[in-house]
């Protein structure tokens, strides 16, 4: 059990353009999902946490206008790079936890490369 | 001060040895402790998790915590080159207590065959 979910789990794309990550738990509801960003050979960093409902909680340094969050249920939470940039290349992960489940556990991870 | 710390390492240990990981937390407040792995180029995978003071187990590997101490550990008995990854350990549930992990830099372990 505690299985979560990312797609794509790699994309390529051209700098400008928005790039949407889907994460998803597969067995449990969610009532609050965690964005990560981690850099080659650097630990984790939370970018947002998000309620089923509710609007994310942005980490200090994060634009909220350039990533876009939606946890629209609770078994589904979107984050949208807006107009990605080089710098935003970066491996992405979600984790999920939840009212029977208060472990985080975390999706496999997305890998975005921007040209 | 970092308000969870490791040693970055790498630590390396031979093949059936046990690898000792150690953890300190700084927010005496906090209620809960894991133990997540990650292999390079992956996401992190729960080991672990503990909550009272003591220890736990789970196959190869015991956690321990020491809530005096502000003090986590993690052994890994019969060490295997499969375990070689980075191991970052987390509290939660600390003054701030807004359901966030607070994850330390991760220990490098290293078991040579």
């Amino acid at each position: 059990g505690a299985v979560v979910s990312q797609h794509p789990s790699r994309v390529i794309c051209k700098s400008g353009t928005s790039v949407k990550i889907e994460c998803r738990s597969l067995d449990f509801q969610a009532t609050t999902m965690f964005w990560y960003r981690q850099f080659p050979k650097q630990s984790l960093m939370l970018m947002a946490t998000s309620n089923e409902g509710s609007k994310a909680t942005y980490e200090q340094g994060v634009e909220k206008d350039k990533f876009l969050i939606n946890h629209a249920s609770l078994t589904l939470s979107t984050l949208t790079v807006t107009s990605a940039h080089p710098e935003d290349s970066s491996f992405y992960i979600c984790s999920a936890s939840g009212t029977s489940r208060e472990t985080q556990y975390f999706g496999p991870g997305t890998r975005l490369l921007v040209l | 001060q970092k308000e969870v710390e490791q040693n970055s390492g790498p630590l390396s240990v031979p093949e059936g040895a046990i690898a000792s990981l150690n953890c300190t937390y700084s927010d005496r407040g906090s209620q809960s402790f894991f133990w997540y792995r990650q292999y390079s180029g992956k996401s992190p995978e729960l080991i672990m998790s503990i909550y009272s003071n003591g220890d736990k187990e789970d196959g190869r590997f015991t956690a321990q915590l020491n809530k005096a101490s502000q003090y986590v550990s993690l052994l890994i008995r019969d060490s295997q080159p499969s375990d070689s990854a980075t191991y970052l350990c987390a509290s939660k549930g600390g003054s701030s207590n807004t359901g966030k992990l607070i994850f330390g830099q991760g220990t490098t372990l290293q078991v040579k065959p």
